[in-house]
């Protein structure tokens, strides 16, 4: 059974610009969500998508956005890039979002805006 | 706000011994469910344990197990007979309504041969 899949693994963009990073649920897993991961602040909840609809939000300013597609992909995007962006962004699925199973995480993508 | 706080930022064990980390939580709620996660050099996160909040028994899964002290909101993992492939980075974990997990800092594990 495949995993969670991020891509890209590795990304490095310009300041001002914008990026898109994309995941690829656990087959069959409906709930995706998406944390920020950085030295400073740690790990941080984004927003969470449960067929098609973002169901909780993060404190992140709207320069972040996401959202999910009909076979449960998910897509994030981060427009406007600032330095203080380059994190691990990890995405995360479940059957249902259900809190008794935890979450699988993905291996994440590194963004380094420069 | 919920927090979750690991006062241990990093540990050292030997082989084949036993270590514990700890980890505090603080919430106002009755139920909600408590997690360890596992993230090693690969970057992703591995879920190791997990503990309902209405349920007094400690979770135990092989050689990791909890010691969940609702009352005091106390939730540490003790690894037995470490590995050297338990050497990672591990996080405490709290989530309640909202399918929001809430992370403490880490705790980073090295596993001595």
């Amino acid at each position: 059974k495949a995993g969670v899949t991020q891509t890209p693994r590795y990304l490095i963009k310009t300041r001002g610009q914008q990026v898109t990073l994309s995941c690829s649920p656990i087959s069959g897993h409906r709930s995706v969500s998406w944390y920020q991961q950085t030295p400073g602040q740690g790990l941080q909840f984004l927003f969470e998508y449960f067929s098609e609809t973002q169901r909780n939000k993060g404190n992140f300013p709207g320069r972040f956005s996401g959202r999910q597609f009909s076979n449960s992909r998910s897509e994030m995007n981060v427009s406007t890039l600032e330095l203080g962006d380059s994190a691990l962004y990890l995405c995360a699925s479940s059957l249902w979002g259900e809190l008794t199973y935890g979450y699988t995480f993905g291996s994440g993508t590194r963004l380094t805006v420069v | 706000a919920q927090t979750v706080t690991q006062s241990q930022p990093e540990m050292s064990v030997q082989e084949a011994e036993t270590v514990t980390l700890s980890c505090t939580y603080d919430t106002s709620e009755n139920n909600y469910y408590l997690f360890w996660y596992k993230q090693p050099p690969s970057r992703q996160m591995i879920l190791v344990i997990r503990q309902e909040a209405y349920k007094q028994q400690n979770a135990t899964e092989n050689r990791f197990s909890v010691n969940f002290q609702k009352a005091a909101k106390s939730f540490s993992l003790k690894i037995s007979d470490s590995q050297l492939g338990d050497t990672a980075m591990y996080f405490c974990a709290f989530m309640e309504y909202g399918n929001k997990l809430v992370f403490g800092a880490g705790t980073i594990l090295r596993v001595k041969s």
